[in-house]
């Protein structure tokens, strides 16, 4: 199965607050899983990634938690502000013969956080 | 480097019409792909090249669609004739062929088909 199931579709959080975004797999052939950032009229932008071999991920606010066991990954976003504002897309890379990637995406979380 | 860079970025177009949407990758990058979103399906992948070759069109919805990459620095999709459930957002992303990580995406062709 090459599919990643998102969770929630739509999140709204207050200010100063804690979002949560979750996914999860069944692939075992995944071997890497970024997220992506999306606001309206770009394209997705990476934000951050993590590796099977890695249980936790931490760049400024931003946290990547990984239980392999469970086949599920999370997104947290600690102090949650306005600007954070936008579509949350996990995602999981996979070999697909020889040296090429596929990248698939899960459908995305869309995060209002008020102000 | 200006990113990945689309062109146009929004097309009206209808019904029974041809579009060609333009991806100029990030230079050095040697792999390109083609997605497509829509609120339903999310974002989907429709092709990719590696080293201007196509690896996948698995992806590709129907004979109506083609894609082509002539050089490094340069590839299109085609819809020939368009339908309207063709109305989506195109995206076009590059990465470095191999590394299965890094990919930068366009901003994307708002495609509209009346």
């Amino acid at each position: 199965q090459q599919q990643v199931k998102q969770s929630p579709q739509s999140l709204i959080v207050q200010k100063g607050g804690i979002s949560i975004i979750n996914c999860a797999y069944e692939n075992t052939a995944f071997d890497y899983f970024p997220w992506y950032q999306q606001f309206p009229g770009k394209g997705p932008a990476l934000l951050i990634a993590i590796r099977p071999d890695v249980s936790e991920k931490k760049e400024g606010r931003f946290t990547i938690s990984f239980n392999k066991s469970a086949k599920q990954f999370s997104l947290h976003i600690m102090d949650s502000q306005p600007g954070d504002s936008a579509t949350y897309f996990c995602a999981a890379v996979y070999p697909s013969g020889g040296s090429n990637y596929k990248l698939t995406f899960g459908k995305g979380t869309l995060l209002t956080v008020n102000p | 480097d200006a990113g990945v860079i689309q062109s146009p970025r929004h097309e009206v177009t209808e019904m029974g019409q041809e579009v060609t949407l333009r991806c100029k990758p990030i230079s050095g990058h040697n792999s390109l792909f083609w997605y497509r979103q829509t609120m339903m399906r999310g974002l989907e992948l429709l092709i990719y090249f590696n080293n201007n070759v196509p690896i996948d069109d698995s992806g590709m919805p129907e004979d109506r669609f083609s894609a082509k990459m002539p050089n490094a620095s340069f590839s299109t999709l085609k819809i020939q004739p368009s339908e309207p459930r063709d109305s989506a957002v195109y995206f076009c992303a590059s990465s470095l062929f191999g590394t299965g990580d890094g990919y930068t995406f366009g901003s994307g062709t708002r495609l509209t088909v009346v």
